[in-house]
């Protein structure tokens, strides 16, 4: 059971707009940032969004994110097959004094 | 340009030990956290331990604590996982990861390595 509370799957068709959502509490995701990763079949996870809503150089403007008390979502809008991955959300647990991820939501585009 | 190898997986009989190393390139290793994070096969991402740029802070999952040895050789650009009394929940492919800024308690992991596997089975 992770401490980030993702659901399991999500799919939509391309051009579509989908939402992940990332529950969590005020330890983690209430206090510190949020971060999104995205990880590919066989690859390394690759960082998405950073601090709730930050994109890194080369992530397109088609994936936002945004934090809320002490719950999060990923939005991904203009969905394409090349989306279809694996999704995490990540944040520093101050109770824990470590870091947690959800458990994975698996993005399936139609 | 910017990489992190790990190197040191293998398969390990349960009790057994294993030590990982992480060689970075292209970055100023010495201004980073670093972090390992591992995948269980077919399971999510779990976090297991970080330690500062300078080794003075060093984090550890409930998992590993007290099992597991985060440490950096900041002179060889070198990260290690000493990995002790090992069980087969711990068989996963182990990624280092470098922090995306200078403080250990974030969880922005901008630059991964490839990844190497442990197997701890009889």
């Amino acid at each position: 059971q992770s401490v980030l509370t993702q659901p399991p799957s999500a799919s939509g068709t391309p051009g579509q707009r989908v939402t992940i959502s990332c529950s969590g509490r005020t330890s983690n995701i209430g206090s510190n940032y949020v971060y999104w990763y995205q990880q590919l079949p066989g690859t390394a996870p690759k960082l998405l969004i950073s601090k709730n809503n930050q994109r890194p150089s080369g992530v397109p403007d088609r994936f936002s994110g945004s934090k809320s008390g002490s719950s999060a979502s990923l939005a991904i809008s203009g969905l394409r097959s090349e989306d279809e991955a694996d999704y995490y959300c990540a944040a520093w647990d101050d109770r824990l004094s470590g870091g947690v991820f959800g458990g994975g939501t698996k993005l399936t585009v139609i | 340009q910017v990489q992190l190898v790990e190197s040191g997986g293998g398969v390990v009989q349960p009790g057994g030990s294993l030590r990982l190393s992480c060689a970075a390139s292209g970055f100023t290793f010495s201004s980073y956290g670093i972090h390992w994070v591992r995948q269980a096969p077919g399971k999510g991402l779990e976090w297991v331990a970080v330690i500062s740029y300078d080794a003075n802070d060093k984090y550890y999952a409930d998992s590993v604590k007290g099992r597991f040895t985060i440490s950096r050789d900041n002179s060889k650009n070198t990260l290690y996982l000493q990995m002790n009394s090992l069980r087969a929940e711990d068989t996963a492919v182990y990624y280092c990861a470098k922090a995306e800024r200078v403080a250990a308690r974030v969880l922005g992991l901008d630059v991964w390595g490839q990844g190497t596997t442990v197997t701890v089975s009889s």
